[in-house]
Protein backbone atom coordinates (compact mmCIF):
# COMPACT_ATOMS: atom_id res chain seq x y z
CA UNK A 1 0.00 0.00 0.00
CA UNK A 2 1.33 3.56 -0.44
CA UNK A 3 2.01 5.84 1.82
CA UNK A 4 2.16 9.33 1.91
CA UNK A 5 4.63 11.79 3.68
CA UNK A 6 4.05 15.79 4.56
CA UNK A 7 5.37 18.35 6.06
CA UNK A 8 4.23 18.60 9.96
CA UNK A 9 3.06 22.23 9.40
CA UNK A 10 3.44 25.66 6.99
CA UNK A 11 2.54 28.99 7.06
CA UNK A 12 1.00 31.34 4.27
CA UNK A 13 0.62 34.86 4.16
CA UNK A 14 -3.36 35.92 3.43
CA UNK A 15 -4.10 36.45 -0.34
CA UNK A 16 -1.25 34.95 -1.24
CA UNK A 17 -0.55 30.88 -3.08
CA UNK A 18 -0.20 28.08 -0.60
CA UNK A 19 1.77 25.14 -1.98
CA UNK A 20 1.61 22.11 0.03
CA UNK A 21 3.74 18.90 -0.85
CA UNK A 22 3.15 15.62 -0.43
CA UNK A 23 5.58 12.38 -1.44
CA UNK A 24 3.86 9.20 -2.29
CA UNK A 25 6.76 7.19 -3.67
CA UNK A 26 5.32 3.80 -3.73
CA UNK A 27 2.13 4.49 -5.25
CA UNK A 28 0.94 2.10 -7.70
CA UNK A 29 -0.56 2.99 -11.31
CA UNK A 30 -4.34 2.52 -10.74
CA UNK A 31 -4.32 4.01 -6.85
CA UNK A 32 -5.58 8.44 -7.21
CA UNK A 33 -4.10 10.93 -4.90
CA UNK A 34 -7.09 12.72 -2.54
CA UNK A 35 -6.55 15.74 -0.64
CA UNK A 36 -8.99 16.83 1.99
CA UNK A 37 -8.60 19.34 4.84
CA UNK A 38 -10.12 19.35 8.32
CA UNK A 39 -10.86 22.55 10.69
CA UNK A 40 -10.62 21.96 13.97
CA UNK A 41 -13.48 20.16 15.85
CA UNK A 42 -15.12 19.63 12.04
CA UNK A 43 -15.31 16.35 10.17
CA UNK A 44 -12.58 16.52 7.07
CA UNK A 45 -14.18 18.23 4.07
CA UNK A 46 -13.22 16.55 0.22
CA UNK A 47 -10.95 19.46 -1.64
CA UNK A 48 -9.87 17.48 -4.86
CA UNK A 49 -8.61 14.17 -6.38
CA UNK A 50 -6.88 13.03 -9.61
CA UNK A 51 -4.62 10.20 -11.17
CA UNK A 52 -2.40 11.39 -13.61
CA UNK A 53 -3.20 14.77 -14.88
CA UNK A 54 -3.39 17.90 -12.96
CA UNK A 55 -6.71 19.01 -11.92
CA UNK A 56 -8.40 22.29 -10.93
CA UNK A 57 -11.47 23.09 -9.53
CA UNK A 58 -13.47 26.06 -7.20
CA UNK A 59 -11.31 25.47 -4.65
CA UNK A 60 -7.89 24.58 -5.46
CA UNK A 61 -5.39 22.78 -8.09
CA UNK A 62 -3.57 19.75 -7.64
CA UNK A 63 -0.18 18.92 -9.73
CA UNK A 64 0.91 15.68 -9.88
CA UNK A 65 4.22 15.19 -11.17
CA UNK A 66 4.96 13.16 -14.30
CA UNK A 67 6.38 9.83 -12.90
CA UNK A 68 3.68 10.34 -9.92
CA UNK A 69 5.65 10.55 -6.75
CA UNK A 70 4.92 13.53 -5.20
CA UNK A 71 2.29 16.26 -5.56
CA UNK A 72 1.25 19.78 -4.49
CA UNK A 73 -2.27 21.27 -3.58
CA UNK A 74 -2.46 24.58 -4.34
CA UNK A 75 -4.61 26.76 -2.75
CA UNK A 76 -4.68 30.04 -5.03
CA UNK A 77 -5.22 32.63 -2.73
CA UNK A 78 -5.66 31.48 0.55
CA UNK A 79 -7.56 33.36 3.20
CA UNK A 80 -8.16 32.87 7.14
CA UNK A 81 -10.60 30.32 6.65
CA UNK A 82 -7.93 28.08 4.89
CA UNK A 83 -6.36 27.18 8.03
CA UNK A 84 -6.71 24.09 8.55
CA UNK A 85 -5.16 20.37 8.35
CA UNK A 86 -4.80 19.48 5.10
CA UNK A 87 -4.51 15.44 4.37
CA UNK A 88 -3.22 13.64 1.27
CA UNK A 89 -4.19 10.53 0.59
CA UNK A 90 -3.93 7.62 -1.56
CA UNK A 91 -6.18 4.99 -2.17
CA UNK A 92 -4.67 1.79 -0.50
CA UNK A 93 -6.90 -0.71 -1.56
CA UNK A 94 -10.26 -1.79 -3.45
CA UNK A 95 -12.19 -2.97 -0.86
CA UNK A 96 -14.11 -1.07 1.05
CA UNK A 97 -12.24 -2.01 4.54
CA UNK A 98 -8.74 -0.41 3.22
CA UNK A 99 -10.37 3.38 2.53
CA UNK A 100 -8.54 6.23 2.96
CA UNK A 101 -5.61 6.21 5.73
CA UNK A 102 -5.27 9.72 6.72
CA UNK A 103 -1.77 10.02 8.08
CA UNK A 104 -0.68 13.33 10.31
CA UNK A 105 -1.19 15.62 7.49
CA UNK A 106 -0.15 19.41 7.37
CA UNK A 107 -1.34 21.79 9.76
CA UNK A 108 -1.36 25.29 7.97
CA UNK A 109 -1.89 28.51 9.16
CA UNK A 110 -2.85 31.34 6.98
CA UNK A 111 -1.50 34.43 8.80
CA UNK A 112 -2.91 37.91 8.22
CA UNK B 1 -27.78 17.40 -3.13
CA UNK B 2 -26.92 15.38 -0.50
CA UNK B 3 -26.10 15.76 3.20
CA UNK B 4 -24.73 13.76 6.17
CA UNK B 5 -25.72 13.90 9.57
CA UNK B 6 -24.85 13.49 13.13
CA UNK B 7 -26.05 13.72 16.58
CA UNK B 8 -25.47 14.56 19.26
CA UNK B 9 -22.25 16.74 18.69
CA UNK B 10 -20.73 16.10 21.56
CA UNK B 11 -20.96 13.47 24.41
CA UNK B 12 -19.46 12.85 27.94
CA UNK B 13 -20.53 9.59 29.51
CA UNK B 14 -19.51 7.67 32.55
CA UNK B 15 -17.38 4.56 31.93
CA UNK B 16 -19.49 1.36 32.01
CA UNK B 17 -22.65 3.24 30.89
CA UNK B 18 -24.08 2.68 26.90
CA UNK B 19 -24.00 4.98 23.39
CA UNK B 20 -25.69 5.08 20.50
CA UNK B 21 -24.37 7.57 18.05
CA UNK B 22 -26.42 7.87 15.09
CA UNK B 23 -25.99 9.02 11.45
CA UNK B 24 -28.25 9.69 8.60
CA UNK B 25 -27.59 10.79 5.01
CA UNK B 26 -30.22 12.48 2.95
CA UNK B 27 -30.32 12.55 -0.87
CA UNK B 28 -28.80 9.38 -1.65
CA UNK B 29 -30.10 6.07 -1.60
CA UNK B 30 -28.13 2.69 -1.10
CA UNK B 31 -24.62 4.36 -0.04
CA UNK B 32 -21.99 2.62 1.79
CA UNK B 33 -21.47 4.39 5.12
CA UNK B 34 -18.38 4.20 7.26
CA UNK B 35 -17.43 4.78 10.88
CA UNK B 36 -14.44 6.46 11.55
CA UNK B 37 -12.33 7.49 15.06
CA UNK B 38 -9.92 10.31 15.38
CA UNK B 39 -8.00 10.19 18.27
CA UNK B 40 -6.59 13.71 19.41
CA UNK B 41 -3.71 15.10 16.82
CA UNK B 42 -3.74 12.03 15.10
CA UNK B 43 -5.27 10.50 11.46
CA UNK B 44 -8.98 8.55 11.10
CA UNK B 45 -9.15 4.81 11.94
CA UNK B 46 -11.70 2.65 10.23
CA UNK B 47 -13.96 1.16 12.75
CA UNK B 48 -16.88 -0.28 10.76
CA UNK B 49 -18.16 0.05 7.16
CA UNK B 50 -21.84 -1.02 5.54
CA UNK B 51 -22.85 -1.80 1.70
CA UNK B 52 -26.31 -2.16 2.66
CA UNK B 53 -28.79 -2.58 5.05
CA UNK B 54 -28.12 -5.33 7.73
CA UNK B 55 -24.42 -5.38 6.39
CA UNK B 56 -21.85 -4.46 9.02
CA UNK B 57 -17.97 -5.67 8.39
CA UNK B 58 -15.96 -4.30 11.52
CA UNK B 59 -12.18 -3.35 10.94
CA UNK B 60 -10.57 -3.63 14.28
CA UNK B 61 -11.33 -5.67 17.65
CA UNK B 62 -12.93 -2.70 19.93
CA UNK B 63 -15.70 -2.36 22.44
CA UNK B 64 -17.91 -0.61 19.71
CA UNK B 65 -20.55 -2.51 17.71
CA UNK B 66 -22.24 -0.72 14.53
CA UNK B 67 -25.81 -0.89 13.09
CA UNK B 68 -27.15 -0.38 9.64
CA UNK B 69 -31.50 -0.33 10.34
CA UNK B 70 -32.71 1.18 7.27
CA UNK B 71 -31.09 2.43 3.91
CA UNK B 72 -29.63 6.09 4.87
CA UNK B 73 -29.14 5.13 9.06
CA UNK B 74 -25.72 3.84 10.54
CA UNK B 75 -25.96 3.53 14.29
CA UNK B 76 -22.65 3.34 16.33
CA UNK B 77 -23.15 1.63 19.78
CA UNK B 78 -21.33 0.27 23.12
CA UNK B 79 -22.86 -1.22 25.98
CA UNK B 80 -20.62 -0.35 28.18
CA UNK B 81 -17.96 2.33 27.56
CA UNK B 82 -13.94 2.64 28.42
CA UNK B 83 -12.10 5.20 28.90
CA UNK B 84 -9.84 4.49 25.86
CA UNK B 85 -13.59 5.20 23.99
CA UNK B 86 -13.12 8.96 23.73
CA UNK B 87 -12.27 10.32 20.53
CA UNK B 88 -13.68 11.97 17.73
CA UNK B 89 -16.19 9.80 15.89
CA UNK B 90 -17.19 10.59 12.34
CA UNK B 91 -19.23 8.98 9.57
CA UNK B 92 -18.90 9.14 6.26
CA UNK B 93 -20.40 8.22 3.19
CA UNK B 94 -19.95 7.68 -0.60
CA UNK B 95 -21.58 5.28 -4.03
CA UNK B 96 -20.57 2.82 -5.59
CA UNK B 97 -16.83 1.52 -5.88
CA UNK B 98 -15.38 1.68 -2.38
CA UNK B 99 -12.68 4.25 -3.80
CA UNK B 100 -14.98 6.94 -4.69
CA UNK B 101 -14.73 9.69 -2.84
CA UNK B 102 -15.86 9.82 0.72
CA UNK B 103 -17.85 12.62 2.28
CA UNK B 104 -17.96 12.92 6.11
CA UNK B 105 -20.01 14.26 8.42
CA UNK B 106 -19.41 17.05 11.10
CA UNK B 107 -18.79 14.20 13.99
CA UNK B 108 -19.49 13.56 17.09
CA UNK B 109 -16.55 14.40 19.84
CA UNK B 110 -16.99 11.63 22.75
CA UNK B 111 -15.64 12.31 26.35
CA UNK B 112 -15.50 9.05 28.64
CA UNK B 113 -14.77 10.07 32.08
Amino acid sequence: DAKTTQPPSMDCAEGRAANLPCNHSTISGNEYVYWYRQIHSQGPQYIIHGLKNNETNEMASLIITEDRKSSTLILPHATLRDTAVYYCIVRVGNNYGQNFVFGPGTRLSVLP
Amino acid sequence: SQTIHQWPATLVQPVGSPLSLECTVEGTSNPNLYWYRQAAGRGLQLLFYSVGIGQISSEVPQNLSASRPQDRQFILSSKKLLLSDSGFYLCAWNKGEPQETQYFGPGTRLLVL
